[in-house]
């Protein structure tokens, strides 16, 4: 069974650095694309980084380029997403989902149960 | 980027109705396009990949169509359970994007 379990989220002032964790579980974790997804409250989904199946490939939202930074350990199956320079607008819940194929560009086929950022004076 | 557009934002239907949930791109997706469902404090949940495609474990009441630009996710006949959020996302030209999803509410 896949299994992806969200952590690192919390109460965070405004250019402060965070670190999201995902650990995976139930599948064969450098064979697929991992990603990361936030929902601010009450608003829908928006794609906020990629990382490939050897993590030699990166790709990010503009409105997070530059700050964030995404990264996996595939001896630990774990990814991670490095925030700095935290915005307000970086309020969301973050979930981490398994892509489709080893590349970018799949569907998100599993994804974690979400971490709350806040990022707030 | 591609702008989705979901319509309606809103569909108020009973158990037992058919629901036709439209996504409509901004320019063509090929057919890389997805659909989720979102329950209240859930994570999303996948239903249907490459525009017709059902997921792992998604009941057959749940169908997908359409290609280039115009979507339609189908659900044949509603249960309790299918009252949600639901999205489309496309991966036909990157960034992947999300439209603004159609709450689906009970009547």
């Amino acid at each position: 069974e896949v299994q992806l379990l969200d952590s690192g989220g919390g109460l965070i002032q405004p250019g402060e650095s965070l670190r999201l964790s995902c650990a995976a579980s139930g599948f064969i974790f450098n064979n697929f694309a991992m990603n990361w997804v936030r929902q601010a409250p009450g608003k829908g989904l928006e794609w906020v980084s990629s990382l490939s199946g050897s993590g030699a490939n990166t790709d990010y939202a503009d409105s997070v380029k530059g700050r964030f930074t995404i990264s996996r350990d595939n001896s630990k199956n774990t990814l991670s997403l490095q925030m700095n320079s935290l915005r307000a607008e970086d309020t969301a819940v973050y979930y981490c989902a398994k892509g489709t194929q080893w590349l970018r560009g799949g569907a998100f086929d599993y994804w974690g149960q979400g971490t709350l950022v806040t990022v707030s004076s | 980027e591609i702008v989705l557009t979901q319509s309606p934002a809103t569909l108020s239907l009973s158990p037992g109705e058919r629901a036709t949930l439209s996504c409509r791109a901004s320019q063509s997706v090929r057919n890389f396009l997805a659909w989720y469902q979102q329950k209240p404090g859930q994570a999303p949940r996948l239903l249907i990949y490459d525009a017709s495609n059902r997921a792992t474990g998604i009941p057959p009441r749940f169908s997908g169509s359409g290609s280039g630009t115009d979507f339609t996710l189908t659900i044949s006949s509603l249960e309790p359970e299918d009252f949600a959020v639901y999205y489309c996302q496309q991966r036909g030209t990157w960034p992947p994007t999300f439209g603004q999803g159609t709450k689906l509410e009970i009547k």
